[in-house]
């Protein structure tokens, strides 16, 4: 059974810093891309970023770009957002989910699994 | 930027009813929109990729169409455990896209 559970969350004031973990089960974890999306609460969902399988590729929206950065560990099955200069409109509940592809250098761009989500507030 | 518009914005509903909901895309994206169901404090999940395929696991009462800029999701016969929100998703270009969700709740 595919499981992704972030954890990391919590409460941080405004530029400051956080790193969310997402650690992956029940699949090959390397073999494929993997994204980021968050959800401000009562809000819809907005695209934050993405990650190829071996972890080259990184992309990111422009109103996380710059001030958080995507990584991987394939070798512990866990993918990373580390989040800085953090601001209030970043709040979110923040998940992490995986792109189809088994290929994972070529990223479709949707996503089959989603993690339960981690809620970051970034508040003084 | 790949703007989504979705209607209605809600929808109320009885059960064993047909529902379609609407999503537009500012310019054409092919076949590159997705569906997702969210319930209240779950994560949202797949229901439709490719604009009419059926993800795995999820009740043949879910289908979509549509190409270009015009998409529909269609209920065939709501249930009970259907009323959540809904949002689609363009994967055509990046930045990638969400609408903005239909709330679909019971009548």
């Amino acid at each position: 059974e595919v499981q992704l559970v972030e954890s990391g969350g919590g409460l941080v004031q405004p530029g400051g810093s956080l790193r969310l973990s997402c650690a992956a089960s029940g699949f090959t974890f390397s073999g494929y891309a993997m994204h980021w999306v968050r959800q401000a609460p009562g809000k819809g969902l907005e695209y934050v970023s993405a990650i190829s399988s071996n972890g080259g590729s990184p992309y990111y929206a422009n109103s996380v770009k710059g001030r958080f950065t995507v990584s991987r560990d394939n070798s512990k099955n866990i993918l990373y957002l580390q989040m800085g200069s953090l601001r209030p409109d970043d709040t979110a509940v923040y998940y992490c989910a995986r792109d189809p592809n088994p290929g994972g250098q070529y990223r479709l761009y949707y996503f089959d699994y989603w993690g339960q989500g981690t809620l970051v507030t970034v508040s003084s | 930027d790949i703007q989504m518009t979705q209607s209605p914005s809600s929808l109320s509903a009885f059960v064993g009813d047909r529902v379609t909901i609407t999503c537009r895309a500012s310019q054409s994206i092919s076949s590159y929109l997705n569906w997702y169901q969210q319930k209240p404090g779950k994560a949202p999940s797949l229901l439709i990729y490719a604009a009419s395929s059926l993800q795995s696991g999820v009740p043949s009462r879910f289908s979509g169409s549509g190409s270009g800029t015009d998409f529909t999701l269609t209920i065939s016969s709501l249930q009970p455990e259907d009323f959540a929100t809904y949002y689609c998703q363009q994967s055509y270009s990046t930045p990638i896209t969400f609408g903005q969700g239909t709330r679909l709740e019971i009548k």
